[in-house]
């Protein structure tokens, strides 16, 4: 079994929904909680991160971090085609080490 | 001018063939890793570099090599290519304990 497990997808949404990926995660001690967009032939950007458990918010983008659950999501408000990307989650257990990435989730936004 | 950047962007050779990829940022970060990257398997850990006298193996170093050359400048070799070698290779760096890393553009290698 994976140490970090995400849906490959593909998820395809009309323009304007919310997009709703995630990641469930079976080391307890990861801590620092990462999301990565990834465009076609592109190298990924860190798009969140969010240390422990909670919600962190950015423009449209909301991350949220249940660690009791082992879970974290990714929220995509009103989504756009330019949306349209690979999205990978990644952990780590502490700062500065190592991460640990998710398979990805391909999303497609389709005008 | 690109901060993180790969050379060469694309690269077919043979099996048994010797190969070197390599990485050179601007950004001025100590950490630099190489990652290698398959469909549905995200991105798997090579290699591992937090400074010019510090190599560190990952989860798949087998069949690959390392040379940390200068703060800005990190290769990896594959001794003799395999055909399961064949996926797409990043570069990426980052400074101490941030744990933002700052990814290249890729690298796809095709081994027949």
């Amino acid at each position: 079994q994976k140490e970090v497990e995400q849906d490959p997808g593909p998820l395809s949404v009309p323009e304007g929904a919310i997009v709703s990926l995630n990641c469930t995660y079976s080391n307890s001690a990861f801590q620092y909680f990462m999301w990565y967009r990834q465009y076609s032939r592109k190298g990924p950007e860190l798009l969140m991160y969010t240390y422990s458990s909670g919600n962190k918010e950015d423009g449209r983008f909301t991350a949220q971090v249940d660690k009791s659950s082992k879970y974290i999501s990714l929220f995509i408000r009103d989504s756009q085609p330019s949306d349209s990307a690979t999205y990978l989650c990644a952990m780590s257990a502490a700062a500065g080490n190592k991460l640990t990435f998710g398979g990805g989730t391909r999303v497609l936004v389709k005008p | 001018d690109a901060d993180v950047t790969q050379t060469p962007r694309n690269r077919i050779t043979k099996t048994g063939k010797r190969i070197m990829l390599e990485c050179s940022q601007t950004k001025g970060h100590d950490r630099m890793y190489w990652y290698r990257q398959d469909p549905g398997l995200g991105l798997r850990l090579i290699y591992y570099s937090f400074d010019v006298k510090d190599i560190n193996k990952g989860e798949i170093s087998d069949g690959y090599s390392v040379s940390r050359q200068a703060q800005a400048k990190f290769s990896l070799s594959l001794e003799s290519a395999i055909p399961n070698q064949t996926a797409l290779y990043f570069c990426a760096t980052s400074v101490g304990a941030e744990e933002t890393q700052y990814f290249g553009p890729g690298t796809r290698l095709l081994v027949l």
